[in-house]
C-alpha cells in the first residue's frame, strides 16, 4: 500500500457526461501528479499541483481540468467525455515539487465510457 | 523516433533465471532514470531511481545506466513467480515533472 488513495475504483459514464476523480497523497506529501494509461499509449502525465499550485502540464486535453484543495487532496475532472477517454487514471504524490523520480502511485479510477 | 523506447515483451522466463529489462532513450538531457512494477490492475510501485549515470543496486535489482549509449537496464537476479509484471521505465531531465517520459512496459512472466 503506497499510502495514496483514489476514489473511486471504477467510473462507467456515457458519452458528453461530466467526471470528477479524488486523489489524496501520502501524508506528508505536498505535490501530486495525474496520469492516464491506455493500451495503446502507455502512461501519459497530464499535470502537477504542488502545495496547492499548477506546477507542470504534461498531455493534458483542455476537456480536462485539476485543482489541488487547501488539504492537499486532487481532483482530476474529465467533462464532454468521448470513448477514447477510457482508460485507467492514476494519481501518484511525491515530497515536494523537484522529487518526481520519486513518486508513488495510487490504486487508479478505471473509467469507462460508452 | 520515440523519446523512450521500451521493448513490449512479453518476456517469459523460468524461475532462478536473470532477468535483463531495458530500456532506450533519444533525449540527452535525461538525467533521472526510474523504474516501475505494475501488477495487473494495479498502480505502478517505484523499485529504484537513479541519477545520471552508473549502477544501483537494491537487493535482487540492479539498475544500471549508460549515458553514453542512451541505454538503461534494470537487472532481476533469482527470479521468483512474484516477480511477474510489467516493468516501466521512466526518465525525466531533472527533478521537476516537466518532460517527465515512461516507457510503455515490458510484460515478464516468470514461470515456477
Amino acid at each position: 500500500d503506497s499510502g495514496v488513495t483514489q476514489t473511486p475504483k471504477h467510473l462507467i459514464t456515457a458519452t458528453g457526461q461530466r467526471v470528477t476523480l479524488r486523489c489524496s497523497p501520502r501524508s506528508g506529501d505536498l505535490s501530486v501528479y495525474w496520469y492516464q494509461q491506455s493500451l495503446d499509449q502507455g502512461l501519459q502525465f497530464l499535470i502537477q499541483y504542488y502545495n496547492g499550485e499548477e506546477r507542470a502540464k504534461g498531455n493534458i486535453l483542455e476537456r480536462f481540468s485539476a485543482q489541488q484543495f487547501p488539504d492537499l487532496h486532487s481532483e482530476l475532472n474529465l467533462s464532454s467525455l468521448e470513448l477514447g477517454d477510457s482508460a485507467l487514471y492514476f494519481c501518484a504524490s511525491s515530497v515536494d515539487g523537484q522529487s518526481s523520480y520519486e513518486q508513488y502511485f495510487g490504486p487508479g479510477t478505471r473509467l469507462t465510457v460508452t | 523516433q520515440k523519446e523512450v523506447e521500451q521493448d513490449p515483451g512479453p518476456l517469459s522466463v523460468p524461475e532462478g533465471a536473470i532477468v535483463s529489462l531495458n530500456c532506450t532513450y533519444s533525449n540527452s538531457a535525461f538525467q533521472y532514470f526510474m523504474w516501475y512494477r505494475q501488477y495487473s490492475r494495479k498502480g505502478p510501485e517505484l523499485l529504484m531511481y537513479t541519477y545520471s549515470s552508473g549502477n544501483k543496486e537494491d537487493g535482487r535489482f540492479t539498475a544500471q545506466v549508460d549515458k553514453s549509449s542512451k541505454y538503461i537496464s534494470l537487472f532481476i537476479r533469482d527470479s521468483q513467480p512474484s516477480d511477474s509484471a510489467t516493468y516501466l521505465c521512466a526518465m525525466s531531465p531533472q527533478g521537476g515533472s516537466e518532460k517527465l517520459v515512461f516507457g510503455k512496459g515490458t510484460k515478464l512472466t516468470v514461470n515456477p
